[in-house]
This record gives structure tokens, C-alpha cells and sequence, in this order.
């Protein structure tokens, strides 16, 4: 199985800041790569596939880049409704397989 | 629009079978695929497991001797069965079909 390495575990910003998450996997997916947000006692909602594509309706903020086995994910100007944990999911090899997250908080 | 809802038991005791049904709306169970994802409490994703237009399934690797996904397309109705629950599988368990998830259902394995 494909193993996603995600980085950093937690991440503590200012409103207005630029964030960078980033997943690493253990071979090339091939960017098929999704991009999730969790807020507490919620499901998660799908922001970012194919490495970059915006889910319709998710701010142009976020964002997503990446090749072969690394990839990124940015928000840029961080607002208090982004404070939530966000997650990779690589989808090229089947079992998928998630990142284990990065929580982001305000500093 | 697509609606998708997860049922079960919350309560299910250790080495039994655990049965889940997730019922879909605003969509064909033949066109889509459905995907179960679980989270324990206070932990990351954990893909568990899909079940394509097909009728295919694929199955985390880790889970795989203990799950079973399947499907009733008259009901629209997507079932997950595990067995031999251990209190490690306590878990929210949701359903999805991306961009839309259910609203997942807490599953305690205790004795």
C-alpha cells in the first residue's frame, strides 16, 4: 500500500498568513491527490483534487501543486472559518490511503 | 440533490459483526462509487474501503479479512459488514460519495 507522508502534525497561524501543508507518498501517484477539511464534529469536505482542481464553491485561497511523489497544499490569507484539521488522500492506487492530517490553529 | 446517511447500531460488542447501511439519494449506486472512510475518536481518516458502479470493491489492506462492502441498487442502500470487532474499531464511520458525505455514525465496540 501506498504510504502518505504528511506534514507538519500542526501548524499555528495568524489571520492573514500563508500556510503549507505537505504530503509525501511512498511511490508516484501520478497527481492524484484530493485535499480535505475537517472541522470539529463535522464530516469531511473535499477542497482540492487531481492535485489542484477546486471543488466548485471553495475559495480560490486554497490551493494545490505537486508532482510524482510530492505535493503541496496552500491557503493563502488564513481566515478563522480555515481553523481545522486538513488531510491528503492519494487516489492513483488502490487501497487509497490518507495523510495522518495537520491541524491548523490560530496563533 | 445527492444525500447520502449512514445507520447502525452505536453499540456493538467485542468479536461481533458490525452492519452499516448507508442510504443514497440523487444519484445511481450503478454510476457512482461509494467509499467508507472511519475516524476513532480524537484520531486521522482511515479509508476503509469502496464499492465502484460496477459493483467492484476495493478494501484497505489492513481491514481486509474483516470487511465486506456491498450493495442493494433498488434500495439505494450501500451495507458495510466487519466482523470480529476488536474496542480498537470504535469509530465515527461515514459514507461517501465526493464532494458529498454523510453525517457519519458513532460506533462504540465495548463489551
Amino acid at each position: 500500500d501506498i504510504q502518505m507522508t504528511q506534514s507538519p502534525p500542526s501548524l499555528s497561524a495568524s489571520l492573514g498568513d500563508k500556510v503549507t501543508i505537505t504530503c509525501q507518498a511512498s511511490q508516484n501517484i501520478n497527481k492524484y491527490i484530493a485535499w480535505y477539511q475537517q472541522k470539529p464534529g463535522k464530516a469531511p469536505g473535499l477542497l482540492i483534487h487531481y492535485t489542484s482542481t477546486l471543488v466548485s464553491g471553495i475559495p480560490s485561497r486554497f490551493s494545490g501543486s505537486g508532482s510524482g511523489r510530492d505535493y503541496s497544499f496552500s491557503i493563502s490569507n488564513v481566515e478563522s472559518e480555515d481553523i481545522a484539521s486538513y488531510y491528503c488522500l492519494q487516489y492513483d492506487n488502490s487501497p487509497n490511503t490518507f495523510g495522518a492530517g495537520t491541524k491548523l490553529e490560530l496563533k | 440533490q445527492v444525500q447520502l446517511k449512514e445507520s447502525g447500531p452505536g453499540l456493538v460488542k467485542p468479536s461481533e459483526t458490525l452492519s452499516l447501511t448507508c442510504t443514497v439519494s440523487g444519484f445511481s449506486l450503478t454510476s457512482y462509487h461509494v467509499s467508507w472512510v472511519r475516524q476513532p475518536p480524537g484520531k486521522g481518516l482511515e479509508w476503509m474501503g469502496v464499492i465502484w458502479g460496477d459493483g467492484s470493491t476495493a478494501y484497505n489492506s489492513a481491514l481486509k479479512s474483516r470487511l465486506s462492502i456491498s450493495r442493494d441498487t433498488s434500495k439505494s442502500q450501500v451495507f458495510l459488514k466487519m466482523s470480529s470487532l476488536k474496542t480498537e474499531d470504535t469509530a465515527t464511520y461515514y459514507c461517501a460519495r465526493d464532494p458529498n458525505w454523510g453525517q457519519g455514525v458513532m460506533v462504540t465496540v465495548s463489551s
